[in-house]
């Protein structure tokens, strides 16, 4: 069966410090893959996604996602967190073959930071 | 920058009643969907439409559910009869044209069912 795999609900970084949020996938063949972030009270923004070519993935915020293709793995990573990088970030993925792009999540890894 | 919206941000009903969440996709996207959310669990695809029609729906999207688009702007997820378990934050979605243009999310509307 198709799943997008968050394995960490909870997170918690000191500010400053670096951070990783992983994502596992298993499908048939390569997904497209997305990063999301909500924010308390907001709706889901885009960080960044994968769909080919480079394997490291640069997006807004100063986040990156490298695509693992050993792996079946996207994760996600920011060399230095900020407070307001608090937030719940989930991992998502596209069937490659899926013309109406529904969009399959993972269960989100809540990000706390800390002073 | 254009956004989605989405009205009532909050809507508490009473079991058994009617209820219609709107939404406003930007405005020359083509792609449009409902997901909903609830509490501590993952977002959940419900349904896409395309071309007037419903494209694909999940098997939560049974027959208490129904999604229009009046007119040029408004897209509709209506729920005939809500139960206790339809309590979710329901999201709005809207694409562009193809698989790999991103997918824009308004900010929700939390459902409260009595």
């Amino acid at each position: 069966a198709q799943s997008v795999t968050q394995p960490d609900i909870h997170i918690t970084v000191s500010e400053g410090a670096s951070l990783e949020l992983r994502c596992n996938y298993s499908y048939g063949a390569t997904p497209y893959l997305f990063w999301y972030v909500q924010s308390p009270g907001q709706g889901l923004q885009l960080l960044l996604k994968y769909f080919s070519g480079d394997t490291l993935v640069q997006g807004i915020k100063g986040f990156e996602a490298e695509f693992k293709r050993s792996q079946s793995s996207f994760n996600l990573r920011k060399p230095s967190v900020h407070w307001s990088d608090a937030a719940e970030y989930f991992c998502a993925v596209v069937g490659t073959t899926d013309s109406w792009g529904k969009l399959q999540f993972g269960a989100g890894t809540q990000v706390v930071v800390t002073p | 920058e254009p956004e989605v919206t989405q009205t009532p941000s909050h809507q508490v009903t009473q079991m058994g009643q009617e209820v219609i969440l709107r939404c406003v996709p930007i405005s020359n996207h083509l792609y449009f969907y409902w997901y909903r959310q609830i509490l501590g669990q993952k977002v959940e695809f419900l349904v896409s439409f395309y071309n007037n029609e419903i494209s694909e729906k999940s098997e939560i999207f049974d027959d208490q559910f129904s999604v229009e688009r009046p007119d040029g702007s408004n897209f509709t997820l209506k729920i005939r009869s809500t139960k206790l378990e339809d309590s979710a934050m329901y999201f709005c979605a809207s694409r562009r044209q193809t698989s790999t243009d991103t997918q824009y999310f308004g900010p929700g509307t939390r459902l409260t069912v009595l």
